[in-house]
């Protein structure tokens, strides 16, 4: 199992331009979730999913929005990338509590 | 709502010395418990969890003690190693309600 994947790595954004950080994993788990990490703090949740074509906000949604169409897939779209939304983003999954997490996006907007 | 904090940012500790993280939680209704390690430049790994019916776990070289009458956890790694150098996370999770909620993480770092 490749476990949790997610692309890209890494992008630098210009601000008000749009992207789709994509996030997949083949563990067949229910539960996916979306956190931000900025420097040197914590992982804060943005948004989870409790299974196929269920999501729901997490602590800090504004400026992201999801989908979860199949098991596998969990898109983290900004529409219009803020310089506040520089941070490393981590997608994990769960069967319940205990999660994977993927090795993380760093974005930078400029 | 839940938050979880760590008491201390920082803290290093001579290589085969035991090390004790730890970790307060604010919301009583938490009824599950989780040690993360990040290791600089990837995601969290799972360490190890304890149950709030438990008031401690074992598992190889670590242990979490958990002390639901302070609010308060910790993780205790014995004969610390250089590889065990990294942030440690602490998370709670409300059954049934929000997902786990993460502490701003203590690094450790370790003096060979």
């Amino acid at each position: 199992n490749a476990g949790v994947t997610q692309t890209p790595k890494f992008r630098i954004l210009k601000i008000g331009q749009s992207m789709t950080l994509q996030c997949t994993q083949d563990m067949n788990h229910n539960y996916m979730y979306w956190y931000r990490q900025d420097p040197g703090m914590g992982l804060k949740l943005i948004y989870y999913s409790v299974g196929a074509g269920i999501t729901d906000k997490g602590e800090v949604p504004n400026g992201y929005n999801v989908s979860r169409s199949t098991t596998e897939d969990f898109p983290l779209r900004l529409e219009l990338a803020a310089p506040s939304q520089t941070s490393v983003y981590f997608c994990a999954s769960s069967h319940q509590e205990t999660q994977y997490f993927g090795p993380g996006t760093r974005l930078l907007v400029l | 709502g839940e938050s979880v904090g760590l008491h201390l940012p920082t803290l290093s500790v001579q290589e085969g010395d035991n090390s004790i993280i730890n970790c307060a939680y604010s919301n009583s209704a938490s009824d599950y418990f989780i040690w993360y390690k990040q290791e600089s430049g990837k995601g969290p790994q799972f360490i190890i969890d304890i149950r709030s019916n438990m008031d401690k776990r074992q598992g190889q070289r670590v242990t979490v003690l958990l002390n639901k009458t302070v609010k308060h956890l910790s993780l205790q790694i014995a004969a610390t190693q250089p590889g065990d150098s990294a942030v440690y996370f602490c998370a709670g999770w409300n059954s049934g309600n929000t997902p786990l909620v993460f502490g701003k993480g203590t690094r450790l770092s370790v003096i060979a």
